[in-house]
């Protein structure tokens, strides 16, 4: 079974913080992704990665970064948070055909 | 801007009724997905449809890939409480690796 793993389940910050949130999959896969999610809003692509060190930007990369050093692991960076970054993070790695989903991160930037 | 309507946005059921959930968009996706998800958690991949016509079955959970690849359905036989949750379809778009969502069906099942 694809196993994909969000370094943490519920996060708080203040605003103006660094935030990083880190995925790992143990499939080898090449392609991952970052997505928000947000009620009325659906799921919204932030980045995504098809190799080591490679990334694009989706369709809301403002704010936030993205790091992918190995293949395993891709992190999500707010680089000073805000409020209007209060969401469901989730991360999810692709084989052919689908994507597999982490459990997702409930970040809170107070 | 493609998009993935998906309907009805609300149902609420009893246990032991049938359902049909659609997902429809004027644009040709390359495979489809469908995934659960419930509160707090990430979505669960229930299925992926490839084929034009496609017609898959997950024990009570028929899904079906329209002909021309722009629609699916998801339907469930005699639905039960652990069928509860929020019903997401994904298209996989041609030549990318994006995915459209689907806006979603939220399901509640009573017993």
């Amino acid at each position: 079974d694809v196993k994909v793993t969000q370094s943490s389940r519920y996060l708080v910050k203040r605003t103006g913080e660094k935030v990083f949130l880190e995925c790992v999959q143990d499939m080898d896969h090449e392609n991952m992704f970052w997505y928000r999610q947000d009620p009325g809003l659906g799921l919204r692509l932030i980045y995504f990665s098809y190799d080591v060190k490679m990334k694009e930007k989706g369709d809301i990369p403002e704010g936030y970064s993205v790091s992918r050093e190995k293949k395993e692991r891709f992190s999500l960076i707010l680089e000073s948070a805000s409020t209007n970054q209060t969401s469901m993070y989730l991360c999810a790695s692709q084989a052919p055909y689908e994507q597999y989903f982490g459990p997702g991160t409930r970040l809170t930037v107070t | 801007t493609q998009l993935l309507e998906q309907s009805p946005q609300f149902l609420s059921i009893q246990e032991g009724e049938n359902l049909t959930v659609y997902c429809n968009s004027s644009s040709v996706f390359s495979s489809l997905q469908w995934y659960r998800q419930e509160p707090g958690e990430g979505p669960v991949l229930l299925v992926t449809v490839v084929t034009g016509g496609e017609v898959k079955k997950l024990k009570r959970l028929t899904f079906q890939f329209g002909d021309a690849r722009k629609d699916s359905s998801l339907h469930i036989t005699a639905a039960q409480p652990g069928d509860t949750g929020l019903y997401l379809c994904a298209g996989a778009v041609f030549g990318t690796y994006k995915y459209i969502f689907g806006t979603g069906t939220r399901l509640k099942v009573l017993a």
